[in-house]
């Protein structure tokens, strides 16, 4: 089992829907989360840290369930620049700290 | 300015030769890293330095040597280059301990492709 697995997708949606991707872990000694976005050709870069209590950044909601060992990104109202694959990474504490990066959900939103 | 900067963004090259890859931080932070994203988009972590000091060395054929000359700087040279090993290579660094604790800054990216 991967340590970390995402729905490859794509996920095709139109402007303005709002779609949500989950993303689960299977090391119980993961610490920190966080969604990163790539766009085709580029690399990752930090879209928002998850915290337990659930957190927002404008269109963007980030949840952790720690004892189902899933985190979601929701975005709402989405915008053509939404395109992009997103990234669920985990950081696991096993006496050091471990980056896990998941393959990643594709999006595509159309006009 | 670019924060995290590599070195060269394209690279092909023939089976069996040696290539390097040069990365460069402008942000002061210790920790550097390599990571391999193939064909699938999985991004596996190579190594990490944590102030020119290996901290990880994930299970990398040897025919990959990192090089830390200073905390700014991460090289990557592959000798003996394999087919399999056409990918995207990606620096990235991270002010915080060796591991990633925290946000990860990735350079543009080093697309080897082995002929």
């Amino acid at each position: 089992r991967k340590e970390v697995e995402q729905d490859p997708g794509p996920f095709n949606v139109p402007e303005g829907a709002t779609v949500a991707f989950n993303c689960t872990y299977s090391n119980s000694a993961s610490q920190s989360f966080f969604w990163y976005r790539q766009d085709c050709r580029k690399e990752p870069k930090l879209l928002m840290s998850v915290y337990s209590s659930g957190n927002e950044d404008g269109r963007f909601t980030a949840q952790l369930n720690r004892a189902s060992q899933y985190i979601s990104l929701l975005i709402r109202d989405s915008k053509l620049s939404d395109s992009a694959t997103y990234l669920c990474v985990v950081i696991l504490n096993t006496g050091g700290f471990k980056t896990i990066f998941g393959a990643g959900t594709r999006l595509f939103v159309k006009a | 300015d670019t924060a995290v900067s590599q070195t060269p963004k394209y690279l092909v090259t023939q089976m069996g030769n040696d290539k390097s890859i040069k990365c460069e931080q402008n942000l002061g932070h210790d920790t550097m890293y390599w990571y391999k994203q193939d064909s699938k988009k999985f991004l596996k972590i190579m190594f990490s330095y944590n102030n020119k000091e290996l901290i990880i060395n994930e299970t990398v054929p040897n025919r990959f040597s990192p090089k830390s000359p200073d905390k700014a700087h991460l090289n990557l040279h592959i000798n003996s280059l394999e087919l399999g090993d056409s990918a995207v290579y990606f620096c990235a660094s991270n002010p915080g301990l060796a591991g990633g604790v925290g946000e990860l800054f990735f350079g543009e990216g080093s697309r080897l492709t082995v002929l």
